[in-house]
């Protein structure tokens, strides 16, 4: 079974000023996607970068980046220029390409960021 | 507005109370998910429909039962929930077959549930 794991409960960044969200994943299928999302205090989980386990380079969505290291499972944001409307908890979320885990997300406990001024 | 709208945005029932949580898509997705997130837990799946079909049922109690009449909606009907049922209820939907689509899972706004 596929694992998605965030060791950073909460993180705190100056406003525009970068920062790392980090995530480790555990799968043995060679097939997959990893997701960020953020989900602000009003519930919405919003779509922010997807990356393809066989996407040779890391993906890129504005400010939001994903480091994508496929040999030690790991996929971190990288938040450029932090802003104020950041703040929110982020997950990073897996789904497998096929098996009966395909079509399905597994997320990680999440994140909380707090950008200040 | 993501193109998944959820209703109501807060419910708050009692133990013994009936009730239904409504998911619409007009995103042309063919699968449509529930999702339940607690305080401190990871988001858990709970059901996946497939071209209308249920292709999941991830252990949930049978105090929930969803519905999806067609592939644009879908429901949650709930019955003699327990206080710890209290939750953030979030529906997705996604275009199968792709990996999840390069846009991933559009998630509606949720609904909060409280149990009583």
């Amino acid at each position: 079974a596929q694992k998605i794991t965030q060791t950073q409960p909460g993180m705190f960044v100056q406003e525009k000023e970068a920062v790392t969200l980090d995530c480790t994943y555990d799968t043995s299928d060679q097939s997959y996607g990893l997701f960020w999302y953020k989900q602000p205090s009003s519930g919405e989980m919003i779509f922010l970068i997807y990356q393809g386990s066989y996407d040779e380079q890391n993906a890129t969505e504005g400010r939001y980046s994903l480091n994508f290291q496929k040999a030690r499972k790991s996929a971190n944001l990288v938040i450029s220029a932090s802003q104020l409307g950041d703040s929110a908890m982020y997950f990073c979320a897996m789904s497998l390409a096929g098996g009966t885990s395909y079509g399905k997300l597994t997320f990680g406990q999440g994140t909380i960021l707090t950008v200040h001024p | 507005e993501t193109g998944v709208t959820q209703t109501p945005r807060h419910l708050v029932m009692g133990m013994t109370n009936k009730k239904s949580l409504k998911c619409e898509q007009h995103l042309g997705h063919n699968a449509m998910y529930w999702y339940k997130q607690s305080a401190k837990k990871p988001l858990e799946l709970m059901f996946v429909y497939n071209f209308k079909e249920q292709t999941e049922n991830n252990s949930v109690p049978s105090r929930f039962s969803p519905e999806c009449p067609n592939s644009s909606h879908l429901f949650l009907h709930l019955h003699t929930l327990q206080p710890e049922d209290s939750a953030l209820y979030l529906c997705a939907s996604s275009q199968e077959g792709r990996l999840g689509g390069y846009r991933g899972y559009t998630f509606g706004s949720g609904t909060r549930l409280t149990v009583v």
